[in-house]
């Protein structure tokens, strides 16, 4: 089973500041990765998605990658009560059987007012 | 409306019994997949439908059945429900496989008792 980790938190910030989430994976020829955000009791849903090595930038997420690494972050600038919720990594794979996503258990994030 | 959608939202019900999770996604989207995700575990991916008649097992595939006659829908069934199957049930549809993007319903929360 191919693995991906994350830091299961909490990771607490203060409002303002960056939060710094990491995930790293074990599946060297995974080409797709995903950042999820989870907050509790509802379905996982998109922020980011990164295909090639560097930074992606889309509103106050950044996401980065270095495959040579088989490392994935997401950095949370000016972080907000709302972005309070379990983050969750996701890498791409191809078995045997076909395609699938493996994900983290997740990070859980606070950030404090 | 247009998104993916699952039902019931809730359901409690009895060992041994048979439980039949409702999926259906008005996009088109040729995947779609069905999780669970435990406390410790995170997301698991039970089964998974590359297209209508195409199925295929994933991580976690024992004591359930899975099926789909219609692209938009990707029922999940549990022959004969066991306490261990208590979790929530995620189902998600990409437009296609490799590195696209998975896009999640509400969930469904099942207690066996």
């Amino acid at each position: 089973q191919k693995e991906v980790e994350q830091n299961s938190g909490p990771l607490s910030v203060p409002e303002g500041a960056i939060a710094s989430l990491n995930c790293t994976y074990s599946d060297r020829v995974s080409q797709s990765f995903f950042w999820y955000r989870q907050y509790s009791g509802k379905s996982p849903e998109l922020i980011m998605s990164i295909y090639s090595n560097g930074d992606k930038e889309d509103g106050r997420f950044t996401a980065q990658l270095n495959k040579a690494s088989q490392y994935v972050s997401l950095l949370i600038r000016d972080s907000q009560p709302s972005d309070s919720a379990t983050y969750l990594c996701a890498v791409n794979h191809v078995s045997n059987s076909g395609y699938a996503l493996n994900f983290g258990k997740g990070t859980s994030l606070l950030v404090t007012p | 409306d247009a998104g993916i959608t699952q039902s019931p939202r809730y359901k409690i019900t009895e060992t041994g019994r048979q439980v039949t999770l409702m999926c259906h996604q008005t996009w088109s989207h040729s995947y779609m997949f069905w999780y669970r995700q435990d406390l410790g575990h995170g997301l698991r991916l039970i089964y998974y439908s590359a297209a209508a008649d195409i199925t295929d097992k994933g991580e976690v595939p024992d004591g359930y059945v899975v099926s789909r006659s219609k692209t938009e829908n990707f029922p999940l069934t549990l022959e004969s429900a066991t306490r261990s199957q208590t979790s929530v049930y995620f189902c998600a549809s990409s437009e296609s496989g490799g590195g696209d993007t998975q896009y999640f319903g509400p969930g469904t929360r099942l207690t066996v008792l």
